[in-house]
């Protein structure tokens, strides 16, 4: 079964760092988008990615959050300056249309701030 | 503010029964509902979607229901397995054209063998 691949699997990083998180989407899907969760707490939007462009962002997704997709198969995540906040599991996903299609998660990134 | 609720307790149920889980809403009409599994330290895995026009929906042992009256979401998960045990989760999408995904927080299901 098609799989979505997020590297790293674990990453640590000092605050005020830059962190870029990877992903590989399921090849025929159009949509993608970026999630996180908090530890203990629920998955949380991040943004929406279609046509090479943000679709929708969330309140969450500040300027210190980019998207990216560099070529033909790669979505990424940069958060520019990270703070403690920051912490959490990141989870890339995709999904073949809008509109009633179930998404598919990657297995995601534990990202540690300190 | 858009509000998903729940049940944040654990839902222990006997092996072989039907576990029923519920989604409640508040401040959205989502287009469509989602159901998601999620194990400790994995993503979500996608269980089921039904539509705001769609008041059923059955896949195997697993069954949804939709009622937008009452904002609320039903899931069920006949003759119940030790395996069943996860964490499951809520999710809308579609209300006024927004695509992310708006999640509950969950709840955990123990199936006791």
């Amino acid at each position: 079964e098609p799989e979505v691949t997020q590297t790293p699997s674990h990453q640590v990083t000092q605050m005020g760092q830059e962190v870029i998180l990877r992903c590989v989407p399921i090849s025929n899907h159009l949509y993608f988008y970026w999630y996180r969760q908090i530890l203990g707490q629920k998955v949380e939007f991040l943004v929406s990615f279609y046509n090479n462009e943000i679709s929708e962002k969330s309140e969450i997704f500040d300027d210190q959050f980019s998207v990216e997709r560099p070529d033909g198969s790669n979505f990424t995540l940069k958060i520019r300056s990270t703070k403690l906040e920051d912490s959490a599991m990141y989870f890339c996903a995709s999904s073949e249309a809008w509109g009633g299609y179930g998404y598919t998660f990657g297995s995601g990134t534990r990202l540690t701030v300190v | 503010s858009q509000k998903i609720e729940q049940n944040s307790e654990a839902l222990n149920i006997q092996e072989g029964k039907t576990a029923t889980l519920t989604c409640n809403y508040t401040n959205y009409s989502p287009a469509y509902l989602q159901w998601y599994r999620q194990d400790p330290g994995r993503g979500p895995v996608f269980l089921l979607l039904i539509r705001e026009n769609e008041k059923e929906k059955r896949k195997e042992r697993l069954k949804v229901t939709f009622d937008t009256t009452l904002k609320q979401s039903l899931f069920h998960i006949t003759a119940s397995q030790p395996a069943d045990s996860a964490t499951y989760l809520c999710a809308l999408a579609g209300g006024g054209g927004a695509d992310g995904l708006t999640f509950g927080k969950g709840t955990h299901l123990i199936i006791q063998p």
